[in-house]
C-alpha cells in the first residue's frame, strides 16, 4: 500500500514568515513529487514539480527532496494572507505507472 | 475558455441509479485524469488516460466504475448502480508533458460534486 503522509494541520504562520510544509511518503520506487494548492471549496492548483534530489525555486516557493529519506518538502517564503489553503504532496511511481497518491492535505493559515 | 470544463457541476441521484461525468480538456493535451475527492480527504486516483494508450485504470474502486475517452477528446466517466459512499467531488484534469522541461503541467476542472441519496 502506497502512503504519502502529511500532517494535517492547521499550520499557523504570521505575515511575512516562512511556511514549511512537510510529506514522506513510502513507496521508495518513486519518481515524481507535486505540491498543489486547493484553496476551500476549488480545485487543486499545482504550485510545484520535482524528481531530482535537492532543492528546485519558484518564485517564492522551494520544493526539496531527499529521495534517501523518502521525504519532500515545500517552503512558502514572505507568506502572505493569500497562501492560506490546504497544501496538498503528490506522489507518482516509477516508470509505467502515472498514478498520483495524493496525501490528506495540510491546511497553512497566514495571520496577518 | 481555455480551461478544463466539467460537467454536470452538481449531481444530485438516488442510490442505485446510474450517472455520467463529463471532462472537455485543455485542447492539445495529452493526458487526462479523473480524481475522486471525499469530503474533508485527499485526492484519490481514479484512471488515467494518455493519448491513444491503453489507460490506467488501476484506481477505479470496483467494477461498477468505468471511463472512456476517445483520443485526445473528451472522457466521460460512468458510475452505474450508484451507492452513497460513492458521494463525492469528481475532479477531472488534463496535461501536457513539457519536454525536456522536467515541468509537468497539469490543469483541474472544477469539479462534478456528486451527491447519492
Amino acid at each position: 500500500q502506497k502512503e504519502v503522509e502529511q500532517n494535517s494541520g492547521p499550520l499557523s504562520v504570521p505575515e511575512g514568515a516562512i511556511a514549511s510544509l512537510n510529506c514522506t511518503y513510502s513507496d521508495r520506487g518513486s519518481q515524481s513529487f507535486f505540491w498543489y494548492r486547493q484553496y476551500s471549496g476549488k480545485s487543486p492548483e499545482l504550485i510545484m514539480f520535482i524528481y531530482s534530489n535537492g532543492d528546485k525555486e519558484d518564485g517564492r516557493f522551494t520544493a526539496q527532496l531527499n529521495k534517501a529519506s523518502q521525504y519532500v518538502s515545500l517552503l512558502i517564503r514572505d507568506s502572505q494572507p493569500s497562501d492560506s489553503a490546504t497544501y496538498l504532496c503528490a506522489v507518482k511511481a516509477g516508470a509505467g505507472s502515472y498514478q498520483l497518491t495524493f496525501g490528506k492535505g495540510t491546511k497553512l493559515s497566514v495571520i496577518p | 475558455g481555455a480551461g478544463v470544463s466539467q460537467s454536470p457541476s452538481n449531481k444530485v441521484t438516488e442510490k442505485g441509479k446510474d450517472v455520467e461525468l463529463r471532462c472537455d480538456p485543455i485542447s492539445g493535451h495529452t493526458a487526462l485524469y479523473w480524481y475522486r475527492q471525499r469530503l474533508g480527504q485527499g485526492l484519490e486516483f481514479l484512471i488515467y488516460f494518455q493519448g491513444n494508450s491503453a489507460p490506467d485504470k488501476s484506481g477505479l474502486p470496483s467494477d461498477r466504475f468505468s471511463a472512456e475517452r476517445t483520443g485526445e477528446s473528451v472522457s466521460t466517466l460512468t458510475i452505474q448502480r450508484t451507492q452513497q459512499e460513492d458521494s463525492a467531488v469528481y475532479l477531472c484534469a488534463s496535461s501536457l508533458w513539457v519536454s525536456g522541461s522536467g515541468r509537468e503541467t497539469q490543469y483541474f476542472g472544477p469539479g462534478t460534486r456528486l451527491l447519492v441519496l
